[in-house]
């Protein structure tokens, strides 16, 4: 079975151009979450996701950062116009459908590590 | 604002030693999980809490939720040298749906032989 798979597992960007971050959750799940975890801190929040809908992107820097996960194939997570700032390790988490104790469990890929030059 | 603070942040014993590790906050979870990561790799869930006062035991790893949901330990019982890691602890405040994790700020573990 499967875990979260996430590629590239590392990026190099130049300033200026665009990083795009893929997440394939673990089978039968439904519900995607990206965090960033910055050098020497902790994880932070960015955004959560079902099939074609956002239900909170209030972790998401208001610009440059955009994510989706469509019907089918990976969520992505797009950052555009890269800078130094943006050098991190983003995370991607799965979590099965509602309803049991399950859906409080989030599963996470190994990360994409990004780093802007 | 960190909602969860974890104590101490770094710890390096020898093999054998016992330890905890703390996870506090001010704020009510509806459940809370424990998370281990290792150097390049993302966090891998160890153990999920939800009911006030719970605790649930994993080979050497005790795992505790406080009565009020506010707060939690770990214990972990004679540490071994692959006990090493990062241990997260996050929190949902959601109840009844999926929702955020918010992380605590880590504890650093070390262990040697």
């Amino acid at each position: 079975n499967a875990g979260v798979m996430q590629n590239p597992r590392h990026l190099v960007r130049r300033r200026g151009q665009e990083a795009r971050l893929r997440c394939s959750p673990m089978k039968g799940h439904s519900h995607v979450y990206w965090y960033r975890q910055l050098p020497e801190e902790g994880l932070k929040f960015m955004v959560y996701l079902q099939k074609e809908n956002i239900i909170d992107e209030s972790g998401m820097p208001k610009e440059r950062f955009s994510a989706e996960f469509p019907k089918e194939g990976p969520s992505i997570l797009r950052i555009q116009q890269v800078v130094r700032g943006d050098s991190a390790a983003y995370f991607c988490a799965s979590s099965p459908i509602q309803g049991a104790l399950a859906s409080y469990e989030q599963y996470f890929g190994p990360g994409t590590r990004l780093t802007v030059t | 604002t960190q909602l969860l603070e974890q104590s101490p942040q770094f710890l390096s014993i020898q093999e054998g030693e016992n330890l905890t590790v703390y996870c506090n906050s001010s704020s009510v979870f509806s459940s809370l999980q424990w998370y281990r990561q290792e150097p390049g790799e993302g966090p891998v869930l160890l153990v999920t809490v939800v009911t006030g006062g719970e605790v649930k035991k994993l080979k050497r790893l005790t795992f505790q939720f406080g009565d009020a949901r506010k707060d939690s330990s770990l214990h972990i019982t004679a540490a071994q040298p692959g006990d090493t890691g990062l241990y997260l602890c996050a929190g949902d405040m959601n109840t009844g749906t999926a929702s955020k994790l918010t992380f605590g700020t880590g504890t650093r573990l070390q262990v040697t032989l």
